[in-house]
């Protein structure tokens, strides 16, 4: 079954420096990987996904993350923090198969402060 | 602009009484999904329907109802069998139910009990 780890539940940086959100997945399929972040009192707004093409992708807002199979991982980085981007952010993965072939299964989300 | 719209924005529960969350969109998307999200747990699927007049229970159906009878509309009732219903409620859409497809999301409700 898949599942999702998302590696700190608070993560804290200053203004300006890297931004790096873990996310770990299990999978006994290739995946398709996702996250998606969350302003306060508001929906999720998808950053980026992972859907079998090139490994590291790039998202909006300057976000990416490299697809790693052989770490079954898919971390989320920024050079450099904006005070825009405190928000919660969340890992999901999908497979192709079954009957929700749909279906997302999330991580427990990471909040991010960034302090100026 | 295309998108979905979740109404009400707050919503108050009575013990006993049920309570619809509406979810509307415009997006022409056949799959749509309503999600249960509690402080540090994530989203729980709680139903699906991959088209018009089909649905499927997810992981938490228990004490919820959903209709499909229009493409545009999913409304999710929440019954008084639901013991603990105050949460934030998104609804989200995508073009297929298929893995790859990514979901859309409404601004979600909040319900409360009273």
């Amino acid at each position: 079954a898949q599942s999702v780890t998302q590696l700190g539940s608070h993560v804290s940086v200053s203004e300006g420096a890297l931004v790096l959100l873990r996310c770990n997945y299990s999978s006994s399929v290739p995946p398709y990987l996702f996250w998606y972040v969350q302003y306060p009192n508001q929906g999720l707004q998808l950053l980026l996904k992972y859907t079998s093409a090139a490994t590291l992708v790039k998202g909006i807002n300057g976000f990416e993350a490299e697809f790693k199979k052989s770490e079954t991982s898919f971390h989320l980085t920024k050079p450099s923090a904006h005070m825009s981007d405190a928000a919660e952010y969340f890992c999901a993965v999908s497979e192709d198969r079954g009957s929700t072939l749909g279906r997302l299964y999330f991580g427990r989300g990471t909040q991010l402060t960034v302090w100026p | 602009d295309g998108g979905i719209t979740q109404s009400p924005k707050y919503l108050f529960r009575k013990e006993g009484q049920n309570v619809t969350l509406s979810c509307e969109q415009n997006l022409n998307h056949d799959a749509m999904y309503w999600y249960r999200q509690d402080p540090g747990q994530g989203l729980r699927l709680i139903y699906y329907s991959q088209i018009v007049n089909d649905f499927q229970k997810g992981d938490i159906a228990e004490g919820y109802s959903v209709s499909r009878e229009k493409k545009e509309s999913f409304p999710l009732t929440v019954t008084s069998a639901q013991k603990n219903p105050t949460a934030f409620y998104l609804c989200a859409s995508s073009i297929e139910d298929r893995a790859n497809q990514p979901q859309h999301f409404g601004d979600g409700t909040r319900l409360s009990i009273l």
